[in-house]
Formats: structure tokens, C-alpha cells, sequence
């Protein structure tokens, strides 16, 4: 159980261009969902808290207009890069919380989506 | 803000050895959890620690938190190749179930 996936799993486009990330919890209802990036050999950075129904939180020095966060239904929330550039190149990783589930407190993380922006 | 510190951040080591990561961080906590990564892969959780507790054990994992330290420690027992990852901590407290992650600590257990 608690199974969360991310498509595509990795992405190839052209500078300018926007990108959409799906994350979805398969077997559970998530209220709440996680976006992270994480550059090379470095830990991840929680960018924004997706919340079901309601605007996204985003973390200091994220740009909400730049990485747009719809969380549309219990079981999906969308990153959407806008007018991406090469310095948008990064793993995004998406998490997801049960809170119906035994483990609370527990983030299911997706298996990441790879951008590369030339 | 709290943020999770290991060290160190790399290990290797032979397989049948023991491992032991640590992490540091600097605010109080609900919890502290430790994942695991292996390259270009998603985390997998592999313990969550409260911080009212002292000691946590799950299979070959064993971890300890001191609060009064405000660090935390991951041992793993009898390691084997399919062990090399990185593994981080990741610090949450308050009522918004956020997670702050350490650096990693990158370990590589030689066959």
C-alpha cells in the first residue's frame, strides 16, 4: 500500500516552454502532497505544500507564478513548470501523506521526474 | 529553522561490516525519519523515530534520537551490496507534516 507514482518520469524540452508533472497516490486519499527538487549530489528542497481544494504554500525564494500547483483531487496534484530555462533542470520528487492510514506521519514519495531544459 | 545534518557524508565499507550514519538538527521535532535513495531514484522510507522515543528498531536498522543533542543515529547491521544508496534524514516538526532534509550521507558497501 501507500504507493505514489510521478509521469512522465522524465522530460527533454526546449527553453520557454512549460512542463507538467502529474503526481498521484494509487492507493490512498492524500489532502496533502509535497513538491521537491533536488540538483545533483544534493539533498532535496521542499518547494511548495500542495493542498486538496485550496491554494499551494510555497517555501521562501520559490516563485508560485514560476512552478504553478493544482491539487485538484484527492488522489492528484500537477507541477507545472512555466517558461522553463536550463536552470529549471532538476529531479522533482513529489511526496504524499495517508492521513486515514496507520502512519500519519509518514511521507510515500514518488520516483522523481528528471527535467532537462535546453 | 530546523534542518537535518549527516555525517558523514560519504562511507564505505565492506559487506558484513556495520554501518552507522548520523544526523544533527537544530529545532525540537515531532519526529525524525530516515530514507533511503538509490541514484536518480525516488526515497523510500525506511523508519520514523518520535521524539519521545529513544530507540527504534526495524530489521537490520536500528535508530536512536537524543533530543537534548537534537541528533539522531542510523545503524545498519550486517550490510550488503544492495544497502549502497544515500540516506537521509529528514527533521518534521509542528502541524503541517513538513519534512527538512539533511545532506545525505552516501554509503557504498563493496561485495
Amino acid at each position: 500500500g501507500a504507493v505514489v507514482s510521478q509521469h512522465p518520469s522524465w522530460v527533454i524540452c526546449k527553453s520557454g516552454t512549460s512542463v507538467k508533472i502529474e503526481c498521484r497516490s494509487l492507493d490512498f486519499q492524500a489532502t496533502t502532497m509535497f513538491w521537491y527538487r533536488q540538483f545533483p549530489k544534493q539533498s532535496l528542497m521542499l518547494m511548495a505544500t500542495s493542498n486538496e481544494g485550496s491554494k499551494a504554500t510555497y517555501e521562501q525564494g520559490v516563485e508560485k507564478d514560476k512552478f504553478l500547483i493544482n491539487h485538484a483531487s484527492l488522489t492528484l496534484s500537477t507541477l507545472t513548470v512555466t517558461s522553463a530555462h536550463p536552470e529549471d533542470s532538476s529531479f522533482y520528487i513529489c511526496s504524499a501523506r495517508d492521513p486515514f492510514g496507520t502512519n500519519t506521519d509518514t511521507q510515500y514519495f514518488g520516483p522523481g521526474t528528471r527535467l532537462t531544459v535546453l | 529553522s530546523q534542518q537535518g545534518e549527516e555525517d558523514p557524508q560519504a562511507l564505505s565499507i565492506q559487506e558484513g561490516e556495520n554501518a552507522t550514519m548520523n544526523c544533527s538538527y537544530k529545532t525540537s521535532i515531532n519526529n525524525l525519519q530516515w530514507y533511503r535513495q538509490n541514484s536518480g531514484r525516488g526515497l523510500v522510507h525506511l523508519i520514523l523515530i518520535r521524539s519521545n522515543e529513544r530507540e527504534k528498531h526495524s530489521g537490520r536498522l536500528r535508530v536512536t534520537l537524543d533530543t537534548s543533542k537534537k541528533s539522531s543515529s542510523l545503524l545498519i547491521t550486517a550490510s550488503r551490496a544492495a544497502d549502497t544508496a544515500s540516506y537521509f534524514c529528514a527533521a518534521s516538526g509542528g502541524s503541517n507534516y513538513k519534512l527538512t532534509f539533511g545532506k545525505g550521507t552516501l554509503l557504498t558497501v563493496n561485495p
